[in-house]
Order: C-alpha cells, then sequence, then structure tokens
C-alpha cells in the first residue's frame, strides 16, 4: 500500500517568512495529492490540492509542486501570517481506491 | 447547508466497555471514512463506504472495531471491550464521490479509556 512521509514534523517561522514542508510517497500510481490544515482544537480541512497531471498549483499565498519522477510533493507558504499557525497534513492516493493515505502531519508556528 | 456532525462530542469509559459512536455526513455524499488520531499524532485510517460497495476495513486495527453504514447516511462505530489505547479522537469524513472530491470532516469524538 501507499506511505507518505512528511518533514518537518515542527517548523517555526517568523511572519512574514516563507515555509515549505515536503513530502514523498511510495506507490508511484498515486495520483491525487491534497492539503488538509487542522486549526488546534479544530477539523481538518482541505486547502489545496493537485493531481498528477500538472507540476505545480497555486492559490494566492499558498502552492503545491509535484515532482511525479521523484515521487515527492511540498507545499509553500508564503507572507506567513500568525494565522496561518496549525498542523499541516499531506496526502495521497489513487483515486481510482479514493482512500487517502495522510502523513503524520507538520505542525507550523508562526511568530508575530 | 450543515456539515458533518457528530456525536457525541466526548465520551469517557471504563476499560472493558463497548461504545458507540455516531456520524452524520452531508446529505447527498455517498463516499463516508473513518479516522482514529492519537494526540499529537496523525490521521490513521479506519473504515470506508461508498454507496452499497462492500466497505474497505483494511484500515481498522483489531475485531474489537467494527463499522456500520445505513444506505448512503448515517455510520455508527463501535469499539467492544474498550483499551486504554483505544484513546483518541475519531473523526468521521464524507465526501460527494471517490477519488477526487475533498473529504469533509466531522468535528470528531474524543473518546478517553479510564
Amino acid at each position: 500500500g501507499e506511505n507518505v512521509e512528511q518533514h518537518p514534523s515542527t517548523l517555526s517561522v517568523q511572519e512574514g517568512d516563507s515555509a515549505v514542508i515536503k513530502c514523498t510517497y511510495s506507490d508511484s500510481a498515486s495520483n491525487y495529492f491534497p492539503w488538509y490544515k487542522q486549526e488546534l482544537g479544530k477539523r481538518p480541512q482541505l486547502i489545496i490540492d493537485i493531481r498528477s497531471n500538472v507540476g505545480e498549483k497555486k492559490d494566492q499565498r499558498i502552492a503545491v509542486t509535484l515532482n511525479k519522477t521523484a515521487k515527492h510533493f511540498s507545499l509553500h507558504i508564503t507572507e506567513t501570517q500568525p494565522e496561518d499557525s496549525a498542523v499541516y497534513f499531506c496526502a495521497a492516493t489513487n483515486s481510482g481506491y479514493s482512500t487517502l493515505t495522510f502523513g503524520k502531519g507538520t505542525m507550523l508556528l508562526v511568530s508575530p | 447547508g450543515a456539515g458533518v456532525s457528530q456525536s457525541p462530542s466526548n465520551k469517557v469509559t471504563e476499560k472493558g466497555k463497548d461504545v458507540e459512536l455516531r456520524c452524520d455526513p452531508i446529505s447527498g455524499h455517498t463516499a463516508l471514512y473513518w479516522y482514529r488520531q492519537r494526540l499529537g499524532q496523525g490521521l490513521e485510517f479506519l473504515i470506508y463506504f461508498q454507496g452499497n460497495s462492500a466497505p474497505d476495513k483494511s484500515g481498522l486495527p483489531s475485531d474489537r472495531f467494527s463499522a456500520e453504514r445505513t444506505g448512503e447516511s448515517v455510520s455508527t462505530l463501535t469499539i467492544q471491550r474498550t483499551q486504554q489505547e483505544d484513546s483518541a479522537v475519531y473523526l468521521c469524513a464524507s465526501s460527494s464521490r471517490t477519488g477526487f472530491y475533498e473529504q469533509y470532516f466531522g468535528p470528531g469524538t474524543r473518546l478517553t479509556v479510564t
């Protein structure tokens, strides 16, 4: 089955800096890669996703890149703000199966 | 419209007792998922329902865990003879279809086994 590794486990940045979270996956058949954000005590929510037919996707201050050859994908947050502080989870799946395999999460702390 | 709801929000039970956790998915969502999240850990897949197909139970950690779903509506996750290591937040999610579609999570049930 799929295995997703996520790094780093914690990331501290100053407000305004950029943050990068990286994930690798094992199953070359995986073709869908969402990122979920979970604020303290709240439910996970989808913030961005990418399919294997594109290499990059942007939505305002966040972007995701995908390298299918190397089987890794990354989340990039620019101009970080304190409200970006949360745990971020990457995930991967072969859409034909639908069950997501999640990484263990990255706690992002943005200091004002 | 209404999101995914779960009940109870908190459950404290004694070791060895059985518990039932409930999930109400978003109306019309055919896919429903259960996850377990231990404190400070990631999301561990437990079971997945899609329409009338046989559920994918590959993530259930032991035969003490079971789940049912009535059609495309409510699901219950049952844990028999609870153990302390079952203490976690149990999250339910639903999606309109399988594959590329966003999973909407419920608020979770925090289970504490004493």
